[in-house]
């Protein structure tokens, strides 16, 4: 069983158009996150939410919106999207809030292509 | 300055070699200290977790960190082809859950 899954894994789209990734965690963790990888490899926290309240929000573009339903999943939506988005787009989730140990295990990745 | 610094590589040693790998942070704050390890076209993987200064010791796998100079490393001994990926450091302050991560250094183990 996958502990955090993404769908799609792959999303080839053209610039202007509106997509959403999802994503599930099934290790009844609190927290979710989603961080980009850009072609360098550098990998930057965007948001994250807890018990679906969002408690990181770095300096994204407004046309990023994040959706948590219930603490098992946290969607991404984008609108207007730009060639500067194409990244990869990870999820992640963890357990701890706050101090102490805080594993955060990865999803495999979104490669998100802008033509 | 980017908060946390790594040496992207490629990183090349012949299977049998040890491997050096270390970041840089600029943030005293900082407290927590991991390694991932991401393969190729796959998510990142918890290596090594450290929080005090000193070593730690797991298997071939060694995490390193001197906060006095701000410094953390990871050597792996008697590297494999298998332990070829890309090896990222992140690094936490003592509140909250935001990892700080670094460029990640490739590393090609040649058999």
């Amino acid at each position: 069983d996958t502990a955090v899954s993404q769908t799609p894994k792959y999303l080839v789209t053209q610039m202007g158009n509106d997509k959403s990734i999802k994503c599930e965690q099934n290790l009844g963790h609190d927290t979710m996150y989603w961080y980009k990888q850009d072609s360098k490899k550098f990998l930057k926290i965007m948001f994250s939410y807890n018990n679906k309240e969002l408690i990181i929000n770095e300096t994204v573009p407004n046309r990023f919106s994040p959706k948590s339903p219930d603490k098992a999943h946290l969607n991404l939506h984008i609108n207007s999207l730009e060639l500067g988005d194409s990244a990869v787009y990870f999820c992640a989730s963890s357990q701890d809030v706050g101090t102490g140990k805080n594993i955060q295990y990865f999803g495999a990745g979104t490669r998100l292509s802008v033509l | 300055q980017k908060e946390v610094e790594q040496d992207p590589g490629p990183l090349s040693v012949p299977e049998g070699a040890i491997v050096s790998l270390n970041c840089t942070y600029s943030n005293s704050a900082f407290q927590y200290f991991m390694w991932y390890r991401q393969y190729s076209r796959k998510g990142p993987e918890l290596l090594m977790y450290t929080y005090s200064s000193g070593n730690k010791e797991d298997g071939r796998f060694t995490a390193q960190v001197d906060k006095s100079s701000k410094y953390i490393s990871l050597f792996i001994r008697d590297s494999q082809p298998s332990d070829s990926a890309t090896y990222l450091c992140a690094i936490r302050g003592s509140a909250g859950n935001k990892l700080t991560f670094g460029g990640g250094t490739r590393v090609l183990v040649k058999p």
